[in-house]
């Protein structure tokens, strides 16, 4: 089964431009997530969504930064404009619902590793 | 607020050797899973186990255990027989079961390195 698939892998940007990252989940997860982990502030949850609509998004930094999920299979993180400060690898993930047992286990995808020069 | 501690940033051993490591959390929460993910050098996060907070009881897989104890509020991972394939950073998480509030909190990591 495919995992969560994250584009681009790399990229490497000038500051003010913007950045778009995707990601498709596994397919029937209810829950996409976005990370960032960068060597300061280690992992940190943007926002995450339940069934497409963003439920928690008090962790994006500030207004440059917007997530959507205009379907079930696909979200994207945008930067807009980028700072060196955003240098960092963003990870989406994905879960299910797991009524029975309670919780969930979230897979990652491979991350996108961004740098703003 | 849930906080995840792991106070053992780095870590090295002789392969073959067994290690520890170390994770305390705090939730305020009665239902509420831990995790352990391994985030090898290439970078990607890979999920090791889910534990809920009313299962207690030790598991193991292959040559990996944890030792889940509420009383102490900590769920430890050991790596029996290590080897130069479990270098990597591991984490440690906390999800509280909260409807609508489905967050996962990592702690900061402990890099494992294996010497051959």
């Amino acid at each position: 089964d495919a995992g969560v698939i994250q584009s681009p892998r790399h990229e490497v940007t000038e500051m003010g431009q913007e950045v778009t990252l995707r990601c498709k989940p596994i397919s029937g997860h209810d829950y996409l997530f976005w990370y960032r982990q960068t060597m300061m502030r280690g992992l940190e949850l943007l926002i995450y969504f339940n069934n497409n609509v963003p439920i928690d998004d008090s962790g994006m930094p500030e207004d440059r930064f917007s997530a959507k999920m205009p379907n079930a299979s696909f979200s994207t993180l945008k930067i807009q404009p980028s700072e060196p400060r955003d240098s960092a690898v963003y990870f989406c993930a994905s879960s299910p619902m797991d009524s029975t047992l309670g919780g969930n286990t979230i897979y990652f995808g491979e991350g996108s590793w961004l740098t703003v020069v | 607020a849930q906080k995840v501690t792991q106070a053992q940033t780095e870590i090295s051993v002789v392969e073959k050797e067994d290690v520890t490591l170390d994770c305390v959390y705090e939730t305020r929460d009665t239902t509420y899973y831990l995790f352990w993910y391994k985030q090898p050098p290439s970078g990607e996060l890979v999920f090791l186990i889910r534990r809920n907070s009313f299962d207690e009881q030790n598991e193991i897989s292959g040559r990996y255990s944890w030792n889940f104890q509420k009383s102490t509020s900590s769920f430890n991972f050991t790596i029996t027989a290590s080897q130069v394939v479990d270098s990597a950073v591991y984490f440690c998480a906390l999800s509280e079961r909260n409807f609508g509030n489905e967050k996962l909190t990592f702690g900061t990591g402990t890099r494992l390195t294996i010497i051959p």
